[in-house]
């Protein structure tokens, strides 16, 4: 019951922005949208979060648009540790409850 | 960032058998604690919600008198396999909130293999 839509899978040059789309048109005020990444057999990675102002911070940017219906997160200069599975998440602040979507998985080619 | 560690990270076991997965915060309290399983190129699926000192709530679908969660303690929680079966194979992932941010860390994850 993931309240988000990612594409499934995409690609992108070593070395370039990576820009991950999530739809979340469905959002209510009071929800974040969170970025997790998983490598492959590890547990997620938290990556970002945010409410309604754009976040940046040493691992990625989160750009929400202005009526928060969807995101995208920007990995600036993606290297080949960058591949993962990206899940876009929206949750009520401090509501403990995390449930994952299918998510996207980022390949990062040389 | 906050520490949360799983143990063990790798266990085969037989068929009827259980087995006792453990989740620890390392630096700091958690009140709360989250089971995920994740089967192979599928997303994580929540299992159950592990409060400390209170029974553990259990989302639709997922045997609680199967898969036994217990939380005894502020850093510590731990999930029971019981009688194992080959379906029951998975990756388990165990999670917890840092209080008063909102965060939420993953631990590492147990591959469960049942033979």
């Amino acid at each position: 019951d993931a309240k988000t839509t990612q594409p499934p899978s995409m690609d992108c040059a070593e070395g370039r922005a990576a820009n991950l789309p999530c739809n979340h048109s469905t959002i209510s005020g009071n929800e974040y949208v969170y970025w997790y990444r998983q490598i492959h057999s590890q547990g997620p990675q938290y990556i970002i979060h945010g409410l309604k102002n754009n976040e940046t911070n040493e691992m990625a940017s989160l750009i929400i648009t202005e009526d928060r219906k969807s995101s995208t997160l920007i990995l600036p200069h993606a290297t080949l540790r960058d591949t993962a599975v990206y899940y876009c998440i929206v949750r009520p602040a401090f509501n403990n409850d995390m449930r994952f979507g299918a998510g996207t998985r980022l390949t990062v080619k040389p | 960032g906050a520490v949360v560690s799983q143990h063990p990270s790798r266990v085969i076991c037989k068929s009827g058998t259980s087995v006792k997965i453990e989740c620890r915060s390392l630096d700091f309290q958690a009140t709360t604690m989250f089971w995920y399983r994740q089967f192979p190129k599928q997303s994580l699926m929540l299992m159950a919600t592990s409060n400390e000192g209170s029974k553990a709530t259990y989302e639709q679908g997922v045997e609680k008198d199967k898969f036994l969660i217990n939380h005894a303690s502020l850093t510590l929680s731990t999930l029971t396999v019981t009688s194992a079966h080959p379906e029951d194979s998975s990756f388990y992932i165990c999670s917890a909130s840092v209080p008063g941010t909102g965060e939420l860390f993953f631990g590492e994850g147990s591959r469960l293999t049942v033979l």
